[in-house]
């Protein structure tokens, strides 16, 4: 089964605006991982934040996490068409193995 | 630097053929291994992982199978292709918890 949630499914901006996704899990996790995956390729690592973090940068890259809530958002500030791509939590339990949500697709138009 | 190579990229085959998926790493040794599949707009479906040589555990039981044969070396399997095994089959290795995964670029099957 699957453990992270993504949402929205599909967004769509204008570039220069914010993007703002969330991902709800159901269960006690290690840590929660961000991931972007351009059509048709492989999934890109973007950022970890493990589960005694709140909050963590990269880049325009912005991820918090909230254990009680079971939920984390990535934020992309100030996006670009070259973000047009979809993106997946995934999380990292006891078991060590990660679980992927579907994913949000985004599309940023110039 | 560490790199993941997967082949073929896109590959047709017809129902009841064979299949067998290639997985390589270089630049680390003893590397967690995983095998995914991705059906369209769906999230990945974990389908085997490796933690060592001959050390295989399937997480959905299907039409397919693996295999570790070298340390970094991964392998997916199917004696007899199904329709429903079309998709898209993504490798991927790790070092460990908390140090994320590096995936490969896919591979598109399509079975006719």
């Amino acid at each position: 089964s699957q453990q992270g949630e993504e949402d929205p499914q599909a967004l769509s901006i204008q570039e220069g605006e914010n993007a703002t996704m969330n991902c709800s899990y159901k269960t006690s996790i290690n840590n929660l991982q961000w991931y972007r995956q351009n059509s048709g390729r492989g999934l890109v690592h973007l950022i970890l934040i493990r589960s005694n973090e709140r909050e963590k940068h990269s880049g325009r890259l912005r991820v918090t996490l909230d254990t009680s809530k079971k939920s984390s958002s990535l934020l992309i500030t100030a996006s670009r068409a070259a973000d047009t791509a979809s993106y997946f939590c995934a999380t990292e339990g006891g078991s060590y193995i990660p679980t992927f949500g579907r994913g949000t697709s985004l599309i940023v138009h110039p | 630097s560490q790199t993941i190579h997967q082949w073929p990229a896109t590959l047709v085959q017809p129902v009841g053929s064979p299949l067998s998926l290639e997985c390589t790493v270089e630049g680390t040794s003893n590397p967690n291994l995983y095998w995914y599949r991705q059906a369209a707009g769906r999230g990945l479906q974990l389908l085997f992982y490796s933690v060592g040589i001959g050390q295989i555990s399937s997480e959905v039981p299907q039409n397919l199978s693996a295999s570790r044969p070298q340390d970094r070396q991964f392998i997916l399997s199917s004696k007899k292709l199904l329709l429903s095994d079309s998709g898209f089959y993504l490798c991927a290795w790790s070092k460990g918890s908390d140090l994320g995964y590096t995936f490969g670029s896919g591979t598109r099957l399509t079975v006719v």
